[in-house]
């Protein structure tokens, strides 16, 4: 079955600083994938998905992902990290057309 | 859009307990999901509904737990004679039906103390 592995459980950056979350899938054929976000004591916002339309896909808030199908990765990227950013990440693959794979998520630290 | 409402948001309760939790979707969204996420790990999917009709279920949703959708509007999922190991927070999602990158939108999740 289609999985994600989530790089690193915990990121921390200076605010200002480049974000990079990382996130491998394992697939033979085009996955379905997805970022999310998820604040403390909330359900999970989507903050992209991959189309397949194109490889770099622009989310909300700045946040950006770009599909390497040769490194089977779909990283999470924002140029600039705000104190808001401060969340949890998580990436995601729907195989099977209703049940998102989760990965175990990367918890970003924004530092002033 | 009003977004996935689902209520309560938290629930404390004595082991051997039955619990209900109630979500309503996104009105116009024909499929519901139902997740469950321990501490320290992504959502793991329970079942979901395709209007009324239950179309999965995960081999997690042991035979305790039941989930219904009347009329293809809200749903409600049940766990009977809760144990401490159900402590979690369940969420629930909605979509519409389509392709496989359709975007599932999440609720703000029950969370579930088991005393």
């Amino acid at each position: 079955a289609q999985s994600v592995t989530q790089l690193g459980s915990h990121v921390s950056v200076s605010e200002g600083a480049l974000v990079l979350l990382r996130c491998n899938y394992s697939s033979s054929v085009p996955p379905y994938l997805f970022w999310y976000v998820q604040y403390p004591n909330q359900g999970l916002q989507l903050l992209l998905k991959y189309t397949s339309a194109a490889t770099l896909v622009k989310g909300i808030n700045d946040f950006e992902a770009e599909f390497k199908k040769s490194e089977t990765s779909f990283h999470l990227t924002k140029p600039s990290a705000h104190m808001s950013d401060a969340a949890e990440y998580f990436c995601a693959v729907n195989p099977s057309g209703y049940a998102l794979n989760f990965g175990k998520g990367t918890s970003l630290l924004v530092t002033p | 859009d009003t977004g996935v409402s689902q209520n309560p948001r938290h629930k404390i309760t004595k082991r051997g307990q039955n619990v209900t939790f109630r979500c309503d979707p996104i009105s116009e969204h024909n499929r519901l999901y139902w997740y469950r996420q321990t501490l320290g790990q992504g959502p793991e999917f329970l079942t979901y509904f395709q209007n009324e009709a239950q179309l999965e279920k995960s081999r997690l949703l042991s035979d305790r737990f039941s989930a219904e959708r009347p009329k293809g509007s809200f749903s409600t999922l049940e766990i009977q004679r809760t144990e401490q190991g159900d402590s979690a927070m369940y969420l629930c999602a909605s979509s519409n039906i389509g392709a496989y990158d359709q975007p599932q939108h999440f609720g703000d999740g029950t969370r579930l103390s088991i005393l």
